[in-house]
């Protein structure tokens, strides 16, 4: 099945450096989503994206798509203490295959934030 | 704002045991979902349902039963549960297709099985 990988697995900062995760895959997303999960809570969701090269921004966060759609970002400027948790990115399966309609979560990065 | 509820929260049981989570959401949604967490494995999709009545399998259904006999609840059996499904069991709900609409997730099951 269609797969996305993230990278890194773990990032520790210091408060007020950036933090950049990736998520890559070899075929083409149809559209990407990113959630965040706090420390010991649930996934809760971020942003999606759709088109191909898209940027958009929520305060601190910025994310892309990339223009082959076969990878995107999300970083974060000047990382505060609540910035801390796993960010995962998940792609929908394109259609045609079994996976249609549902979500392949990535492994996650997990971010650390020393104040 | 319930949002996604699942019960219980914790549970321990012995091998062999077995047992149904619940999750019901009052969002009205469609689609629901219930993934597992294991450590650097992120969230596997067990199995899913689009509407009332239906229930498809995910990425790793072996072990597990499901049915959603209501709109709003969506229950997970586990038959004769084993070590290796101890992890964190999490149920989504969704308005449209997985991947158009955001999931919201429910607080999570740690389960156990020793």
């Amino acid at each position: 099945g269609q797969q996305v990988m993230q990278i890194p697995q773990y990032q520790h900062v210091q408060e007020g450096e950036d933090f950049t995760t990736y998520c890559n895959s070899s075929t083409t997303l149809s559209n990407i989503q990113w959630y965040k999960q706090r420390p010991g809570g649930h996934p809760v969701f971020l942003i999606q994206l759709v088109k191909s090269g898209e940027v958009k921004k929520q305060k601190r966060l910025t994310f892309q798509f990339g223009e082959a759609k076969k990878n995107s970002s999300l970083h974060i400027t000047a990382t505060q203490t609540t910035d801390v948790g796993t960010y995962f990115c998940a792609d929908k399966a394109n259609a045609g295959g079994t996976s249609y309609g549902k979500l392949t979560f990535g492994q996650g990065t997990i971010l650390t934030v020393h104040p | 704002n319930a949002g996604v509820t699942q019960t219980p929260k914790f549970r321990v049981l012995k091998t062999g045991q077995s047992m149904t989570l619940l999750c019901a959401q009052d969002m009205n949604h469609e689609y629901m979902y219930w993934y597992r967490q294991d450590p650097g494995m992120g969230l596997r999709l067990i199995h899913y349902s689009v509407g009332e009545g239906t229930t498809a399998k995910g990425e790793v259904p072996d072990g597990y039963n499901v049915s959603r006999l209501k709109k709003q609840n969506f229950l997970l059996g586990l038959e004769s549960a084993a070590p290796s499904q101890t992890s964190v069991y999490f149920c989504a709900s969704s308005y449209g297709m997985g991947g158009n609409q955001p999931q919201h997730f429910g607080d999570g099951t740690r389960l156990s099985i020793l």
